[in-house]
Formats: C-alpha cells, structure tokens, sequence
C-alpha cells in the first residue's frame, strides 16, 4: 500500500522540551511539507522540501526546524522556542513542487502539558 | 498568508439538496485544488483546475473556474450525510506552493 504516514497519533510535550514529529512517504515523491492546522485558521505552511538535502522555510517557519536526509523522509521537530506549539500537525508529499497534487497524511496532534 | 478564502464558513443542508461554496483568491494562479478533510484526518484531494479551463466534474462534484472575478465554485449535487466535512480550496501563485484558505464546514443532515 502506498501512502504517507504520521507518527505519533498523539504527542505531549513539556515545557522546555523539543519533540520531534515523523513523516513516512513510500510514493517515490520528491517534495514533502508540513502545515500547522489551528481551529479557524486552515493551514499554513511551515517548511517544504523540493529533493533530498534541501529545505526551504515557510510562512511560520520559527521555532521549528526539519531535515531531509533521505527521500522518504521528513521530520519536524517542534523546539523549546515554539511558545504556542499547540496544534494539528500535517504532513504532505507531491511529486514536484509545481501545480501538483499534494498527498496528505492522517495527522499528528500535538498538546502541551 | 492566506491567498484562497472560501465562502460561506458554515453550511447546513438537508441529505439530497446541493452545496455550493466558493473560494475567492487575490493574485493570478496557475491551478486551484479543492480538498476535502474529515474531522481529525488528513485533507483529501478531490480536484484540480488549471487556470486555462473553466470547468470539471467528477462524480457528483462540479468545479468552476473565473479567472477574470478570481473565483471558483465546488457544487456538490445530491448530498448524502457522508460528504459532511471541511472544503478548502488551494491556489498556487508564483511559487507553485498550495496555500489554503479557512475552510468551508459543510455539515448534512440526514
């Protein structure tokens, strides 16, 4: 089965903590995103990656930060300086950055304790 | 920023009406995507429009397109419970990345 994965479903974090966040895709997909989705607000972009050891910020890029160190992989780690990190995080892949069609995975929610 | 806004923000219909909502955006895009996510899960998309067509169906969905008002229609005909969910429309300008609006929520009652 071909798809994009999130892990955890779920994931808390402590103050002060950094916690990472996985994406999975197997779609032989070159460009990968995650999005901050907030009650109200619809998505917006956090970083993007167009090919393997690449990364570009997006609109709400600080207090976060990812690699990609391999094709099928892109984690999102949430850092200490994300004040407000509360929020359902999605992750998408596409074939190429350009006018395609993005494939989402299920999600991760991410609560602070 | 936020270059797609959907309209209207809520809906509410009866199971076998039509929906109809709309995304208005601001700067010229080189295709507009309607994707739809269920309560807690990931968006799914449903249909891609290029900026050189004006219409497209799938099922019982039915895009538009009018570059000229910078706006598209999703029509959904003969709802059913199941297609209760959000819809956002995605347009992509000189960056080619999709950038989101707020979301219609579209709740059918059976």
């Amino acid at each position: 089965d071909g798809g994009i994965t999130q892990s955890p479903k779920y994931l808390f974090r402590k103050e002060g903590q950094n916690v990472t966040l996985s994406c999975e895709q197997n779609l032989n997909h070159d460009a990968m995103y995650w999005y901050r989705q907030d009650p109200g607000q619809g998505l917006r972009l956090i970083y993007y990656s167009q090919i393997v050891n690449d990364f570009q910020k997006g609109d709400i890029a600080e207090g976060y930060s990812v690699s990609r160190e391999k094709k099928e992989s892109f984690p999102l780690t949430v850092t200490s300086a994300q004040k407000n990190p509360t929020a359902f995080y999605l992750c998408a892949s596409s074939p190429r950055i350009r006018g395609e069609t993005q494939y989402f995975g299920p999600g991760t929610r991410l609560l602070v304790l | 920023s936020q270059q797609g806004e959907e309209d209207p923000q809520a809906l509410s219909i009866q199971e076998g009406e039509n929906a109809t909502m709309n995304c208005s955006y601001k700067t010229s895009i080189n295709n507009l995507q309607w994707y739809r996510q269920n309560s807690g899960r990931g968006l799914v998309h449903l249909i891609l429009i290029r900026s050189n067509e004006r219409e497209k169906h799938s099922g019982r969905l039915r895009v538009t397109l009018d570059t000229s008002k910078k706006s598209s229609s999703l029509l959904i005909t003969a709802s059913r419970a199941a297609d209760t969910a959000s819809y956002f429309c995605a347009t992509d300008a000189g960056s080619y990345i999709p950038t989101f609006g707020r979301g219609t929520s579209l709740i059918v009652h059976p």
